[in-house]
């Protein structure tokens, strides 16, 4: 049973492209939760998904980020016009429905030059 | 909405020795509490979680205990061993919803 999958690993973007960021939930688990963490910093929601709806976006920036979690692939985390400030590291999660756990991917590396 | 406060933000121990950390969150709706060990440059795993319903949780090294009244639960690592040594973080939820994560104890252990 594959665990969650991110791809990918490190994404370097000069200003103002864009980035797009790939998640792929444990197999069975229709729940995708995206984090973001600064470095040596906490995890900080961005947002949380189910197939087809956004549930709870509250930690999204109000522009230029946006998520989907489409009916048939992978959750996608869509950084418009990126800026330096962008640079991070970009967790997503998965869980089982409304069940406890959730479990990590490796991560997205996103550098900004 | 939910704060979670975590401290120490650096430990350091000699191996053997135990090491203890410790939560405070502030929504008494919270009934969730894990906890993740994440290594440099490494994905957050989960290493041991408590449900509200429970006051005290073992699996080998690792305790967790949590006082619903008070509102804090804390993380304990007996026989402390180099490869314990990473930063540990909090988290607090209801379930179906977001984690809220402390900001973390870098820890580290001496041999």
């Amino acid at each position: 049973n594959a665990g969650v999958m991110q791809n990918p690993r490190h994404l370097v973007r000069r200003r103002g492209q864009e980035a797009r960021l790939r998640c792929s939930p444990m197999k069975g688990h229709s729940h995708v939760y995206w984090y973001r963490q600064l470095p040596e910093e906490g995890l900080k929601f961005m947002v949380y998904l189910q197939k087809e709806n956004i549930i709870d976006e509250s930690g999204m920036p109000k522009e230029r980020f946006s998520a989907e979690f489409p009916k048939e692939g992978p959750s996608i985390l869509r950084i418009q016009q990126v800026v330096r400030g962008d640079s991070a590291a970009y967790f997503c999660a998965s869980s089982e429905g409304h069940s406890y756990e959730q479990y990590f991917g490796p991560g997205t590396r996103l550098t900004v030059t | 909405g939910e704060n979670v406060e975590q401290h120490p933000s650096t430990l350091s121990v000699q191996e053997g020795d135990s090491a203890v950390i410790k939560c405070t969150y502030s929504d008494s709706a919270s009934n969730y509490f894990p906890w993740y060990k994440q290594e440099l440059g490494k994905r957050p795993q989960l290493i041991i979680d408590i449900r509200s319903n429970v006051g005290e949780k073992k699996d080998q090294r690792i305790a967790v205990t949590l006082n619903k009244t008070a509102k804090h639960f804390s993380l304990h690592i007996t026989e402390t061993q180099p490869e314990d040594s990473a930063v540990y973080f909090c988290a607090a939820s209801i379930p179906g919803n977001q984690f809220y994560f402390g900001t973390g104890t870098s820890l580290t252990v001496i041999p």
